[in-house]
């Protein structure tokens, strides 16, 4: 059984059109971070929120935390083919040590 | 600075051979964690090393293996390989040090096939 389940699974969209993805649990974190990776790279961190109910944003992309601190979502405004990867959240358990994936959203960005 | 390197970054063996990945941790990190990614499974932990000390592990068969050297570098052995075992691997480095969750900084990745 997957700690984290994401979201859709597959998103294929049109330049300039928004989005959001979901990352969700019946855990609690101490803390959930998202990466995006890119084919034949690794995982490249973008956020990591600590605090229930947090946001964050970074550019066209807003993070949130959920207040349970059980859920997350990223959200991105006006995407662009430069978007296009893999997006995977991650987080710890709050009585555990090992980062726990999602198995991640691949996202198509189409001109 | 240079990132964490993986080698090689592809490989083919048959089942019932072993392997042995290298991965080279940013400078100044002490901490190396492995990852299996499928597309069925996603990334999976498999252990961290930290200090030449395996810290965390796992839950995966004891076929799979890790160690680290004094200088941080580590490497990951699977033997008796499987056809299941075909996938990426990645490592990815840390200081290892705050106590919490240090932000990770993944490698590209060795490509794995077992025929």
């Amino acid at each position: 059984t997957q700690l984290l389940e994401q979201s859709p699974q597959f998103l294929s969209i049109q330049e300039g059109e928004n989005l959001t993805v979901y990352c969700n649990s019946s855990s609690v974190f101490s803390s959930l971070q998202w990466y995006r990776q890119e084919p034949g790279e690794g995982p490249v961190l973008l956020v990591t929120v600590v605090t229930g109910g947090e946001v964050k944003k970074l550019k066209r992309l807003t993070f949130q935390f959920g207040d349970a601190r059980k859920d997350s979502s990223l959200h991105i405004t006006a995407a662009q083919p430069g978007d296009t990867g893999l997006y995977l959240c991650a987080g710890v358990e709050n009585s555990g040590y090992a980062l726990n994936f999602g198995k991640g959203t691949s996202l198509l960005v189409t001109p | 600075k240079a990132g964490v390197t993986q080698t090689p970054r592809y490989l083919i063996k048959t089942r019932g051979q072993q392997v042995t990945l290298s991965c080279s941790p940013i400078s100044g990190h002490r901490s190396v964690s492995w990852y299996q990614q499928t597309p069925g499974q996603g990334l999976q932990f498999l252990f961290e090393y930290f200090s030449e000390t395996q810290r965390n592990k796992g839950n995966f068969p004891g076929r799979f293996s890790g160690r680290q050297f004094s200088n941080s570098r580590s490497e990951m052995n699977v033997s008796t390989l499987e056809l299941g075992d075909s996938a990426l691997y990645l490592c990815a480095s840390s200081r290892g040090t705050s106590g919490s969750w240090d932000t990770q900084y993944f490698g590209p990745g060795t490509r794995l096939t077992v025929l």
